[in-house]
Formats: structure tokens, sequence, C-alpha cells
């Protein structure tokens, strides 16, 4: 099966840095990229989609400045956190859409941040 | 707008007992329908999706959903749990046809007694 793969798996940064999680299809091209959020024992939030080689797109309520994302190939997006602060701290989980089969999404191991 | 609700929060089933995992929805136009399980720490991983056709789905490790348009559900069975399905269950919805952003439920938490 399609194959989605996230770096680092969890961080620790101090507040006020940046951090920078990346999202991989290893075995098929993305042409679609979601980025969730999950605080704990809550359900996925989408943060923002982005497809490859235009803007990504963010959901009401996110800060586009605060979470960039680019996705500059058919098998790499990024999420940066910059500046974080502690209530950035959360699972963060990318997915990704195979452009080959529509309508299903394959969703990576998650990246949790931890802000201090 | 689309909205996905699963009313149990947790369910506690006994091994090899059955189980069924209630999930509703409401969209004004036709939806595609999905099932992903959770395992602590890790990313979700399908179960079964429902897109068009037959409207009892089967899936991966014993599963299945029937998808009910006039009840607008898509209840999770599988009828004999083992203790490896213990996990989080998390029911979702999308628009399709070239709009794959799903909208997910709080989840049901799996909880399996030996």
């Amino acid at each position: 099966g399609a194959v989605v793969s996230q770096h680092p798996s969890w961080v620790i940064c101090k507040s006020g840095t940046s951090v920078k999680i990346e999202c991989r299809s290893l075995d098929f091209q993305a042409t679609t990229m979601f980025w969730y959020r999950q605080f704990p024992k809550q359900s996925l939030m989408l943060m923002a989609t982005s497809n490859e080689g235009s803007k990504a797109t963010y959901e009401q309520g996110v800060e586009k400045d605060k979470f960039l994302i680019n996705h500059a190939s058919l098998t790499l997006s990024t999420l940066t956190v910059t500046s974080a602060h502690p209530e950035d701290s959360s699972f963060y989980i990318c997915s990704a859409g195979d452009r080959g089969l529509r309508d299903t999404q394959y969703f990576g191991p998650g990246t949790r941040l931890t802000v201090l | 707008a689309q909205s996905v609700t699963q009313l149990d929060s947790q369910v506690p089933v006994f091994e090899e007992a059955p189980v069924e995992l209630r999930c509703n929805y409401s969209s004004s136009v036709s939806v595609y329908l999905f099932w992903y399980v959770q395992y602590p720490n890790q990313g979700l991983q399908l179960l079964l999706k429902y897109l068009s056709g037959s409207t009892l789905v089967k899936g991966i490790n014993g599963f299945e959903a029937e998808f009910n348009k006039s009840q607008t559900s898509f209840h999770l069975r599988k009828p004999s749990v083992h203790i490896s399905d213990t996990a989080e269950y998390f029911c979702a919805v999308s628009e399709g046809f070239g709009n794959e952003k799903l909208t997910f439920g709080t989840g049901t938490r799996l909880t399996i007694i030996p």
C-alpha cells in the first residue's frame, strides 16, 4: 500500500524557535497533501490543504503566517511552525492524496511537537 | 457544510464478542465515507471506505460497515473482537469528486477486555 513518512517523529524546542516538519509520499505521487493537528484525546482538525506548486489553502482560524506550508514537489510537503509557543504543542499529522486512487488519503505516522 | 457524529466516546467490549461503533453524518451533497483506526502514538490507518455501489463494505482486520442513506449512518461492525483491536476509531466524510477534504468525527475508543 501507499506509504507516507514524517520527519521528525517527535521534537522538543524552546519557545520562540521555529520547527520544520517534513511529509513525504514514498511510493506514489501526491498532488494534494493535508496537514492536521490533533490534541490529546481529540479528533483531527484540518489545518490546511496544499497542492503541488501552488499556495496552501488554510482553514478558518489557522494563522498562515505562523504555520508555513510548502509543497515543492509531488512527494514532499513541509510544515514550519514559526516562533513556536507552548500552546502550539500538539500532534501534527500529514496525509497525501494519491493521484491514481482519488478520494483516498494516506496518513503519515505523525509528529509530536513539544514547545517548552 | 458536512459533519460527522460519533456518539460513543468509549466502548468496552469483551474479547471475542461482537462490536458496533456508530457513525452518523450530515451533508447537503453525496458523500464518501471512511473509517480509520489509530493505534497509540501512530498515524491513521484506513480500515474501509464507501465511495459507491454495494452499501456493505468490507475492510481490513475483519471489519465491515454498512452505508444507510436514509438514516445517514455508516456504522462499523466486527463479529468477534481481539485484544489487538484496542485503538481509537475515527469516522470521516468527504464530498469527493475532487474535493478530498476530510471531516472527522470525535473518535471512539474501543477497549477490549480479556
